[in-house]
């Protein structure tokens, strides 16, 4: 059975940074591309970032470009988000997500977590 | 960039009629476009891929159509299970998803 579990959200400060995790199993963690995706209530869901099965190719949305770093450890099976410059609208629930695609990564999400909280007030 | 407008943003309706939510993309995007349902402290659950083809497990009231820049989801008949938000998603250049449209009971 496939499981991706987020965890590291919490409250920050803009300007802060955070780190996001998500422990996968139940596949070939190596294999497969690996994105984040955000929900908002204003916004519905926000693609932000993905990362090929062997972290050679990376993609930023423009509203992350410069702040989020995404990056794997493949030994492992962990996917992150590293969150700096924190804003106030980067609040929102943050979901990863399995590429359903073995060694592609423009292709659909067939597994997603429940998400973690990320707050970002004073 | 790719946009996707879906519509309606909220749709009410009563168990057993049938629903269409439709979803436009600013250009073509063939058939790479996917279907999400979203429940509170849920996770995601895929519905449709290649804009029709049904995701092992979801029942057979759930459908999709179109191609293009023209897509709809449809639910022959809704079941309790069903109330919802439903995404669509564009995968053909990056992902882009639409605004949702949450199915509310009526």
């Amino acid at each position: 059975e496939v499981l991706l579990l987020e965890s590291g959200g919490a409250l920050v400060q803009p300007g802060g940074s955070l780190r996001l995790s998500c422990a996968a199993s139940g596949f070939t963690f190596s294999n497969y591309a690996m994105s984040w995706v955000r929900q908002t209530p204003g916004k519905g869901l926000e693609w932000i970032s993905a990362i090929s099965g062997g972290s050679r190719s990376t993609y930023y949305a423009d509203s992350v470009k410069g702040r989020f770093t995404i990056s794997r450890d493949n030994s492992k099976n962990t996917l992150y988000l590293q969150m700096n410059s924190l804003r106030a609208e980067d609040t929102a629930l943050y979901y990863c997500a399995k590429v359903r695609v073995p060694a592609s990564i423009t292709e659909y999400f067939d597994y997603w977590g429940q998400g973690t909280l990320v707050t970002v007030s004073s | 960039d790719i946009q996707m407008t879906q519509s309606p943003s909220t749709l009410s309706a009563s168990v057993g009629d049938r629903v269409t939510i439709t979803c436009r993309a600013s250009q073509s995007i063939s058939r790479w476009l996917a279907w999400y349902q979203l429940k509170p402290r849920r996770a995601p659950k895929l519905l449709i891929y290649e804009a029709s083809s049904l995701e092992s497990g979801v029942p057979s009231r759930f459908s999709g159509s179109g191609s293009g820049t023209e897509f709809t989801l449809t639910i022959s008949s809704l079941q309790p299970d069903d109330f919802a938000t439903y995404y669509c998603q564009q995968y053909n250049i990056y992902w882009t998803f639409g605004q949702g449209t949450k199915v509310e009971i009526k």
